[in-house]
């Protein structure tokens, strides 16, 4: 158990575009999902906390209005990168907190998204 | 602010080798975790730990979590390929904080 899916797995998009990001826990609840972003050989850097039915909470740094973020339901939060860059090129990874856990998180198997 | 501390950075071991890595945070953490992550993918959850003074073991890892809860150190036995990776300590309190990761070669 405790699968976590991320669509889509990589996209090449041109600058000025929105690129939107699911992720889906797949075989339970997720009450809170989570938003990284990594740079190569670089660790894992929290973009913003979901809850869902509420409004997500961002990182100090992380624009909001550019980030946007929707947890519509227990098992779906979708990241939407708007009007892209070439910096904002990365690798971005979801994960889920199992309903009534408090610390345990599964990962997706991330997206990157290359800006041209 | 709080510092977290991962080391070694990098690591070069034969296969078969024993491995040592570890942790420490300024600060007090109630639960201690130890990812994988494989080139281009999500971390996989290795090891978790509640207890301070705790030690646990999952096939040829173990972890303990250090008395001051501030620090942890993950142990990998008799070293294979497939361990190649980074791996993440991420002690949690609301939420993960992610160490710098040990890149893990494992050399035939």
């Amino acid at each position: 158990g405790a699968v976590v899916s991320q669509h889509p797995s990589w996209v090449i998009c041109k600058s000025g575009t929105s690129v939107k990001i699911e992720c889906r826990s797949l075989d339970f609840q997720a009450t809170t999902m989570f938003w990284y972003r990594q740079f190569p050989k670089q660790s894992l850097m929290l973009m913003a906390t979901s809850n869902e039915g509420s409004k997500a909470t961002y990182e100090q740094g992380v624009e909001k209005d550019k980030f946007l973020i929707n947890h519509a339901s227990l098992t779906l939060s979708t990241l939407t990168v708007t009007s892209a860059h070439p910096e904002d090129s990365s690798f971005y990874i979801c994960s889920a907190r199992r309903q009534g856990s408090y610390v345990e998180q599964y990962f997706g198997p991330g997206t990157r998204l290359t800006v041209t | 602010g709080q510092q977290l501390n991962q080391s070694p950075q990098s690591m070069f071991i034969q296969e078969g080798e024993d491995v040592s890595m570890n942790c420490t945070s300024s600060s007090i953490f109630n639960t201690w975790l130890w990812y994988k992550q494989d080139p281009g993918e999500g971390p996989v959850l290795l090891i978790a730990l509640y207890k301070a003074g705790e030690l646990t073991s999952n096939g040829r890892l173990t972890a303990q979590f250090g008395i001051t809860r501030k620090d942890s150190f993950l142990n990998i036995s008799a070293s294979i390929p497939s361990d190649v990776g980074i791996y993440f300590c991420g002690p949690s309190a609301r939420q993960l904080t992610f160490g710098s990761g040990t890149q893990l070669t494992v050399l035939p």
